[in-house]
């Protein structure tokens, strides 16, 4: 079965420090792909990055890069420079190719960024 | 350029009663899908759409019809609201290439209450 896993509910960065959050996931089929995205406490859900099964090279988006490691199966995000802004949850979500489009979501990560 | 719009953004039903939540999305995305967000967990599937007259079910489907008459709308209805149906509730749509989608992109959510 397909899942994600994210082991840190809560995390502290200090601003202007870089911060991973970290994302394994499981699943059998070889074509997939992997986002990231962050929770505010306004609720909405915001788009950050993503990472196909077959992309060769990490993807990165500004600040934001994701740590690819596919015989490890981790997709973890790492967040440069973090700012005060940044402070929110982030879910790791995994899309499996003929799945009817389903999003799997890990259960989210608190981050909190310090002054 | 709208994107996902849903309505209402809050809402509080009587065990037993029923509503519909709307979803509307103006990028022409084949694909619609229906989450529910509770305390502490991940985003869950209820239901889901590829196209026009093509739905299907999800994770967490008790509870939920969804019909998709239009590409753009996807409304989700609760036939007879019960507590555990308390949740925030989200739409989302994306595009396809080739089997794979892409270009999730959420609405701004329905936080639903039942008492």
């Amino acid at each position: 079965a397909q899942k994600i896993t994210q082991t840190q509910p809560g995390m502290f960065v200090q601003e202007k420090e870089a911060v991973t959050l970290d994302c394994t996931y499981d699943t059998s089929d070889q074509s997939y792909g992997l986002f990231w995205y962050k929770q505010p406490s306004s609720g909405e859900m915001i788009f950050l990055i993503y990472q196909g099964s077959y992309d060769e090279q990490n993807a990165t988006e500004g600040r934001y890069s994701l740590n690819f490691q596919k015989a490890r199966k981790s997709a973890n995000l790492v967040i440069s420079a973090s700012q005060l802004g940044d402070s929110a949850m982030y879910f790791c979500a995994m899309r499996v190719y003929n799945q009817g489009g389903k999003l799997i979501f890990g259960q989210g990560t608190e981050l909190s960024v310090k002054p | 350029n709208a994107g996902v719009t849903q309505t209402p953004k809050f809402q509080v039903l009587k065990t037993g009663q029923s509503m519909t939540l709307q979803c509307a999305q103006d990028m022409n995305h084949e694909y619609m899908s229906w989450y529910r967000q509770d305390p502490g967990m991940g985003l869950r599937l209820i239901h889901y759409s590829v196209g026009a007259g093509i739905t299907d079910q999800g994770e967490v489907p008790n509870g939920y019809n969804v019909s998709r008459s239009t590409t753009e709308d996807f409304p989700l209805r609760l036939l007879s609201a019960a507590p555990s149906q308390t949740s925030v509730y989200f739409c989302a749509s994306s595009y396809s290439i080739q089997g794979a989608f892409y270009g999730y992109t959420f609405g701004s959510g329905t936080r639903l209450t039942v008492v």
